[in-house]
């Protein structure tokens, strides 16, 4: 089955900095990777995703990066603000069975510093 | 707020004793899941529907767990015989089934569990 590591497990940040949070996952046959925020006491929330037939996608200041090749995807925010602290997960699905489930990583708790 | 809704919020039982957690998804969403978050890990998958299907189940869900999506809406994840292990936030998830490239899957806000 599939393994998801993430890096770091905590990121501090001067507002207006750039975070990059790095993952590696394991199983070849995955092909959809989402990124969730998760704000403490609430839901994770959906921010970004990609598919494994493009390398790169861009959301305004959020953008995910994908190395088919490595196994290898990273979320990159630029410009962040205090709103942006939270913990973020990515996760990648499971081809195993019927495929539809998905494997988290451990997540990262950023904080961002005014 | 059409988003997935889940009931109870927050549960405190004592050791021993049968809890029930229900979830109901996005009206047009066919496939839900239930995951289980403990503090400061990802969630973890516990079992999937495709409608009424229980087509995945994690070796995470002992026999004292049992969950059921009668007519292809809701779904109930119970546990038996509560352990202070089960100590958790039980979250359902839900997607709109496509073939080929996984679907995105939108959480519901958690049912917290505390077992004393």
């Amino acid at each position: 089955g599939e393994n998801v590591e993430q890096h770091p497990s905590t990121l501090s940040v001067q507002e207006g900095d750039s975070a990059v949070i790095k993952c590696t996952y394991s199983d070849s046959a995955s092909n959809y990777f989402p990124w969730y925020k998760q704000e403490l006491g609430k839901r994770p929330q959906l921010i970004i995703d990609i598919r494994s037939n493009v390398g790169e996608k861009k959301d305004q200041r959020i953008a995910v990066t994908l190395n088919k090749t490595a196994k290898h995807f990273s979320l990159h925010i630029t410009e962040t603000q205090p709103e942006d602290s939270a913990v973020y997960f990515c996760a990648a699905n499971n081809r195993d069975n019927y495929g539809q489930n998905f494997v988290f990583g451990p997540g990262t708790r950023l904080s961002v510093l005014p | 707020d059409t988003g997935v809704s889940q009931d109870p919020r927050h549960k405190i039982t004592k050791r021993g004793q049968n809890v029930t957690f229900r979830c109901d998804p996005i009206s047009e969403h066919n496939r839900l899941y239930w995951y289980r978050q403990t503090l400061g890990q990802g969630p973890e998958f516990l079992t999937y529907f495709q409608n009424e299907a229980q087509l995945e189940k994690s070796r995470l869900l002992s026999d004292r767990f049992s969950a059921e999506r009668p007519k292809g809406s809701f779904s109930t994840l119970e546990i038996q015989r509560t352990e202070q292990g089960d100590s958790a936030m039980y979250l359902c998830a839900s997607s709109l089934g496509r073939t080929g490239f996984g679907n995105t899957i939108y959480f519901g806000e958690g049912s917290w569990l505390t077992v004393v």
